[in-house]
């Protein structure tokens, strides 16, 4: 069965303080693993799509890599402005649906 | 460009009624999914629709839940005879191609009372 497990569930960290979060996988062949944003009350952010694995995008103070059976998001020097939960989908070979971890809310203060 | 658009954002609904949640897709987007996010849940996938065609509904309820894209208007999930266990935020998002990014909407947030 397809599932995403996302660690920690929960990180606090203090301004500028760097760190990671992690996505592990297992699908029947990845079309794509896909990073969101979601703020509370609000719809996921999309950030990133990775395809294969040894890519890594980045923007801004977020940089999304991908292996064979996991996916990181590195956080440098964060601000309290992406205090946020962070979700991890993949997609199945077949397309179209996304199958998501439980998220890490991110809490970042100054 | 307007992003994904769904309404209501709130909705209450007493046990027993329909519960009717519209989603108009990003422009030049003809894929459209919908998702569940439970309280203290992640998101689940619902359905995948194209125009008039249902791709993917390996994730509906047997029973009382039913969707549709048609060729003109907005997509629609219709919900009948709501339970509490309904609510929930109803999120929708589209896509201009088959397994590309995935954009999303505000939701809309079903209360069943």
């Amino acid at each position: 069965e397809d599932q995403v497990t996302q660690s920690p569930e929960a990180l606090r960290l203090q301004e500028g303080e760097s760190s990671s979060l992690n996505c592990s996988y297992t699908v029947s062949g990845l079309r794509g693993l896909f990073w969101y944003r979601q703020d509370p009350g609000k719809g996921p952010e999309f950030l990133f799509t990775l395809y294969s694995a040894g890519e890594e995008k980045e923007k801004e103070r977020l940089k999304a890599t991908l292996t064979k059976k996991e996916s990181f998001l590195h956080i440098t020097a964060p601000k309290p402005e992406d205090s946020a939960t962070y979700l991890c989908a993949v997609q199945a070979p077949q397309g179209g649906k996304l199958i998501f971890g439980q998220g890490t809310e991110l809490s970042v203060k100054p | 460009n307007a992003g994904v658009m769904q309404n209501p954002r709130h909705l209450v609904r007493r046990r027993g009624q329909e519960a009717r949640l519209r989603c108009s897709p990003m422009k030049g987007h003809s894929h459209v999914y919908w998702y569940r996010q439970l309280p203290e849940e992640g998101l689940k996938f619902m359905v995948y629709l194209q125009k008039e065609n249902i791709i993917d509904e390996s994730g509906m309820p047997k029973e009382r839940f039913s969707a549709e894209f048609p060729k003109e208007g907005p997509s629609i999930l219709r919900i009948q005879q709501v339970v509490r266990g309904d609510s929930a935020a109803y999120f929708c998002a589209s896509s201009p191609e088959k397994g590309t990014e995935a954009f999303f909407g505000q939701g809309t947030r079903l209360t069943v009372v």
